[in-house]
């Protein structure tokens, strides 16, 4: 079935370093999406990318898809120890299937 | 407008018996998504619901059912608990009618221990 990998699964950093989380689909996706879960909280919609190739920034964050729309990264500039949490991302499959399928999450950890 | 809401936060249950999980999505929503988290296993679907029909379904047993009443409020239920079932169950609410494109918003969920 379609599945979504997500790489790496912790990552630790020191405050100031940058960080990127990879996420690969088995099948083209016609969306992805990132979240992010604070330790003890649940996960919180960061955004949406739809088109092949297309960039969003969000401050120190930076979210690319895909060309060919499999696969999407998240990469995070000079991390804040505020950054820490679990990332997720959810590609929602193209065509008839239209399920939301998530990566396992990487956990980021930052030492200040 | 009022978040996602799930009712209890925290429930301890013991092998064997039953429970019910509670879910009140942002009001306009119809669709209501269930979600299992354990450490290291991300977020396993459950089943999704829209208009009181469930829509999509994920791969745990019969044992874990769900509904959704005509306000949109929905229920999940786990018979015969396990101890595997020891879970963060994740309640996300959406719009519902246009699929290819919404997002998801999280209630603060319901941790379940079952002893």
């Amino acid at each position: 079935g379609q599945q979504v990998m997500q790489i790496p699964q912790y990552q630790h950093v020191q405050e100031g370093e940058d960080f990127t989380t990879y996420c690969n689909s088995s099948t083209t996706l016609s969306n992805i999406q990132w979240y992010k879960q604070r330790p003890g909280g649940h996960p919180v919609f960061l955004i949406q990318l739809v088109k092949s190739g297309e960039v969003k920034k969000q401050k120190r964050l930076t979210f690319q898809f895909g060309e060919a729309k499999k696969n999407s990264s998240l990469h995070i500039t000079a991390t804040q120890t505020t950054d820490v949490g679990t990332y997720f991302c959810a590609g929602r499959g193209a065509g008839n299937n239209r399920k939301l399928i998530w990566g396992l999450g990487t956990s980021l950890a930052v030492n200040p | 407008k009022a978040g996602v809401t799930q009712t209890p936060r925290y429930l301890i249950k013991t092998r064997g018996q039953q429970v019910t999980l509670s879910c009140s999505p942002i009001s306009g929503h119809r669709s209501v998504s269930w979600y299992q988290q354990t450490p290291g296993q991300g977020l396993q679907f459950l089943f999704e619901y829209f208009s009181e029909t469930q829509r999509n379904k994920g791969n745990f047993p019969g044992r874990f059912s769900g509904r959704q009443f005509s306000n949109s409020r929905s229920e999940m239920n786990v018979s015969t608990l396990e101890l595997g079932d020891s879970a963060l169950y994740l309640c996300a609410s959406s719009p519902g009618t246009s699929v290819s494109r919404e997002t998801q918003y999280f209630g603060p969920g319901t941790r379940l221990l079952v002893l």
